[in-house]
């Protein structure tokens, strides 16, 4: 089974410039979560999924961050404008089904972001 | 708002050694808790799960523990290798049927020496 992919894996850009980064969760995986990891934290959520609407977005940055996951699959998350304290990685993950151990949730490899 | 800390934040100990890294979490209204390996520049993977009506789960060396009434987690890695040696973050999941994302701890950053 394929795991959860997202591109880029790395991202290098000036601070004010516009950035996204694409995520495709495991294959018949509902829910679809955005986290932001900086470094020597723990990952925080920016946003849930639920097929493609949205659940909790109560972390996400609203004045800079967007995100979409229109048909319920791939998912795309947006910066604009970018600031220094954005540098972060990026993950994203999937789970199956929101009870019982389907609910486990599986972690892509990340787009490590870095803002200059 | 929950909140989760792990001690301790850095463990370096030598091979073939038996450890306990600790989890602990102020809302104790948890649906489940999972731990989870990070190695350098990688994403994270599952290593156990603990659903919140459970005492424990063991996978090879790897033993959780639960303790939800008091808030705390232990992972036990038994005949520790040097292969261990990566950064284990506990997270939590509330209890509900709404939002349901995780709240993780900052890890522990585990050195196994050879």
């Amino acid at each position: 089974e394929a795991g959860v992919a997202q591109s880029p894996r790395y991202k290098i850009i000036e601070k004010r410039q516009s950035v996204a980064f694409w995520c495709n969760p495991i294959s018949g995986h509902a829910t679809l979560y955005w986290y932001q990891q900086i470094l020597g934290q723990g990952p925080k959520l920016l946003i849930q999924f639920q097929n493609n609407g949205v659940v909790d977005d109560s972390q996400l940055p609203k004045d800079r961050f967007s995100a979409e996951r229109l048909k319920g699959v791939d998912s795309t998350l947006k910066i604009q404008p970018a600031k220094l304290e954005d540098s972060a990685v990026y993950l994203c993950a999937s789970s199956l089904a929101r009870s019982g151990r389907a609910s486990e949730q599986y972690f892509g490899p990340g787009t490590r972001l870095t803002v200059t | 708002k929950q909140e989760v800390t792990q001690i301790p934040a850095a463990l370096s100990v030598p091979e073939g050694e038996n450890l306990v890294l600790n989890c602990s979490f102020t809302d104790s209204a948890i649906y489940n808790l999972q731990w989870f390996r990070q190695d350098p520049g990688k994403g994270l993977t599952s290593l156990l799960l603990i659903q919140s009506s459970q005492r424990e789960q063991t996978s090879g060396r790897l033993n959780a523990s639960l303790d939800k009434s008091s808030g705390r987690s232990t992972l036990y890695i038994a005949a520790s290798q040097p292969g261990d040696s990566a950064t284990y973050l506990c997270a939590v999941r509330p209890w509900g049927g709404g939002a349901d994302g995780l709240t993780f701890g900052k890890g522990t950053h585990l050195i196994i020496q050879p």
